[in-house]
Formats: C-alpha cells, sequence, structure tokens
C-alpha cells in the first residue's frame, strides 16, 4: 500500500483565491511527522510546513497552514491568498518514527496559479 | 551556509559507464538518504544511512551502491549504466528528531544515452 497519496495530479487555482491540495497517508505507527515541500521549475526542493502526529493544533507558516484530521489520515495543504509564485510541484511527505525514520513522499500536485 | 552539497549537476554517460554521484552535508546530520525523481514524478528511496558505517536500501536499489565512511560523506555509485537510470538524483540528509525537515542538495540530472 502507498504511503502517502496524493489524488490531484493538477490543480488551478485563480490568483488571489485560496487553495486546498489534498494528501493523506497510512502509517501504524503512532510517532509520525506530516511534511510539505514545493518544487518549483528550477528543481529544488522547498520545505514549507510540519505537523507532528501528536500535535492537536493544525499548523500554519505565513500563507500555508495544514489541515490535519488524524483520525481520516489526512494532511491537507490549504494556500491562502495564491500569488503566482505559488505555481509549481507539491510534495507531501511522511516521517514514521519508531520504524525506520525514513522519508515517505507522494507522486506530486502540480499547482498553476492563473492570473 | 552550504547545507548539503552534491556534484556533478549535470552528466551525460554512456551504457555500461560507472561514476559516483558525490553528496556531503555539513549540518552533522545522522540521517542521509539518495532518492530518484523521473519526469513528472515523485521521489523513490533508493538508499538511506542512518550513520556513519551504516546503509539500508529503499524502494529502488537495483543498479546502485552506497557507502558512508564518515557523517558527512554519503556518496551513490552507480554500475553499469542503463537508460533506465536516466533521472534526477537527490541527495538529502535530516536530523534525528522526528520533526526535523529533510534538506535537499539542488540535484544532479543524469542521461544514460
Amino acid at each position: 500500500a502507498q504511503k502517502i497519496t496524493q489524488t490531484q495530479p493538477g490543480m488551478f487555482v485563480q490568483e488571489k483565491e485560496a487553495v486546498t491540495l489534498d494528501c493523506t497517508y497510512d502509517t501504524s505507527d503512532q510517532s509520525y511527522g506530516l511534511f510539505w515541500y514545493k518544487q518549483p521549475s528550477s528543481g529544488e526542493m522547498i520545505f514549507l510546513i510540519y505537523q507532528g502526529s501528536y500535535d492537536e493544533q493544525n499548523a500554519t507558516e505565513g500563507r500555508y497552514s495544514l489541515n490535519f484530521q488524524k483520525a481520516r489520515k489526512s494532511a491537507n495543504l490549504v494556500i491562502s491568498a495564491s500569488q503566482l509564485g505559488d505555481s509549481a510541484m507539491y510534495f507531501c511527505a511522511m516521517r514514521e518514527i519508531n520504524t525506520g525514520n525514513q522519508f515517505y513522499f507522494g507522486t506530486g500536485t502540480s499547482l498553476t496559479v492563473i492570473p | 551556509n552550504a547545507g548539503v552539497t552534491q556534484t556533478p549537476k549535470f552528466r551525460i554517460l554512456k551504457i555500461g559507464q560507472s561514476m559516483t554521484l558525490q553528496c556531503t552535508q555539513d549540518m552533522n546530520h545522522n540521517y542521509m538518504y539518495w532518492y530518484r525523481q523521473d519526469p513528472g514524478m515523485g521521489l523513490k528511496l533508493i538508499y538511506y544511512s542512518v550513520g556513519a558505517g551504516i546503509t539500508d536500501k529503499g524502494e529502488v536499489p537495483n543498479g546502485y551502491n552506497v557507502s558512508r565512511s564518515t557523517t558527512e560523506d554519503f556518496p551513490l555509485r552507480l554500475e553499469l549504466a542503463a537508460p533506465s537510470q536516466t533521472s534526477v538524483y537527490f541527495c538529502a540528509s535530516s536530523g534525528n528528531r522526528g520533526g526535523n525537515t529533510i534538506y535537499f542538495g539542488e540535484g544532479s540530472w543524469l542521461t544514460v544515452v
């Protein structure tokens, strides 16, 4: 089974609007971390936001927030007030703390912001 | 602040040749990783290491080898290059704590012809 599933290969959003990128995960580990990364066309991987499995509040970093629903095993990324520079690939990732500390990545969502 | 440095950035190999992708990090991280990213796809783990002298296979280890003689360095060796190994390779490192993010190098674009 896939550890991380991103079901939206491509998304479009109007500039200044909000967009939600979906991510579900699968783990039996009680301790894990969830991360989102942005990969612009230049190729580098940029860390955006982190949520720990024991964190009760949703993580926020500027215009990014992580909608964490533990029972549903989902960790959706919400980008508010989209900007043209947000056009990129977005990857969801999970780190299982008690089973190897590896990072597992989803297949990514390509976001295009329309002016 | 160098972070994770990998070389070379671009390389063209002929089928059957071998090469080593170099990776070094200056953050004193125990965990280091090699991923490959095929066009339009996600990241697949090739090998990882939890500390000097310890390495483990990831999802797609065939055709590759690694070593970890020091905390800083984690080279990836491609033996007998094949066209299927054409990809972008990312070296990465992270700290021990669960909340520590993973830091990536800039990527190495490898083409096997």
